[in-house]
């Protein structure tokens, strides 16, 4: 079965903080992707990465970066961290495939308040 | 302007009938359609996917539709049991390879 581990699942941080949040996957998958899900506007994507060393910005990257260093780990960033970030935050990877259709296996989430 | 929309409404079901969910897409080609299934404090988990040359797709109980006249998708759970209560969750993969994701709709399926 394919594992998505988020390092956290509850994060408390404060206004200005830098927050990392980490993602480990251990199925050699290509792509990995960073969402935030909030209640009514459902899950919007921030970044996503094909492959190590690259990414490409989603939907709302701004106030965000991503690293992806090595295959299997990929690491979202709140360079400065403001209350309306606060939000579930869920890590996803899937294959590359031929035309971006695989499945997206999903971590559990970490659950990011910032006061 | 684009939009992918699923019934906003939570859905109340009796146990042992049919559960018919509901994604309807406005100015998107998409070329496949993903269902998810989300229980609460988790991530969601992939159920089913369908191409849009594909008018329909099954896995035991579940069963996709994709109709790109109507810009529809339907996803039904037969034979529904209290298990299936959860938040269902559609995404298109639009041609440029982006993937989006509807709301989610709430099933509860009532013993």
């Amino acid at each position: 079965d394919v594992k998505v581990t988020q390092s956290s699942r509850y994060l408390v941080k404060r206004t200005g903080e830098k927050v990392f949040l980490e993602c480990v996957q251990d199925m050699d998958h290509e792509n990995m992707f960073w969402y935030r899900q909030d209640p009514g506007l459902g899950l919007r994507l921030i970044y996503f990465s094909y492959d190590v060393k690259m990414k490409e910005k989603g939907d709302i990257p701004e106030g965000y970066s991503v690293s992806r260093e090595k295959k299997e780990r990929f690491s979202l960033i709140l360079e400065s961290a403001s209350t309306n970030q606060t939000s579930m935050y869920l890590c996803a990877s899937s294959f590359l495939g031929l035309d971006f259709n695989q499945p997206q296996h999903f971590g559990d989430g970490t659950r990011l308040s910032i006061l | 302007s684009q939009k992918i929309e699923q019934n906003s409404e939570a859905l109340n079901i009796q146990e042992g009938k049919t559960a018919t969910l509901t994604c309807n897409y406005t100015n998107y080609s998409p070329a496949y359609l993903q269902w998810y299934r989300q229980d609460p404090g988790r991530g969601p988990v992939f159920l089913l996917l369908i191409r849009e040359n594909e008018k329909e797709k099954r896995k035991e109980r579940l069963k996709v539709t994709f109709d790109t006249t109507l810009k529809q998708s339907l996803f039904h759970i037969t034979a529904s049991q209290p298990a299936d209560s959860a938040t269902y969750l559609c995404a298109l993969m639009n041609r440029d390879d982006k993937i989006i994701f509807g709301k989610g709709t709430r099933l509860h399926i009532l013993p």
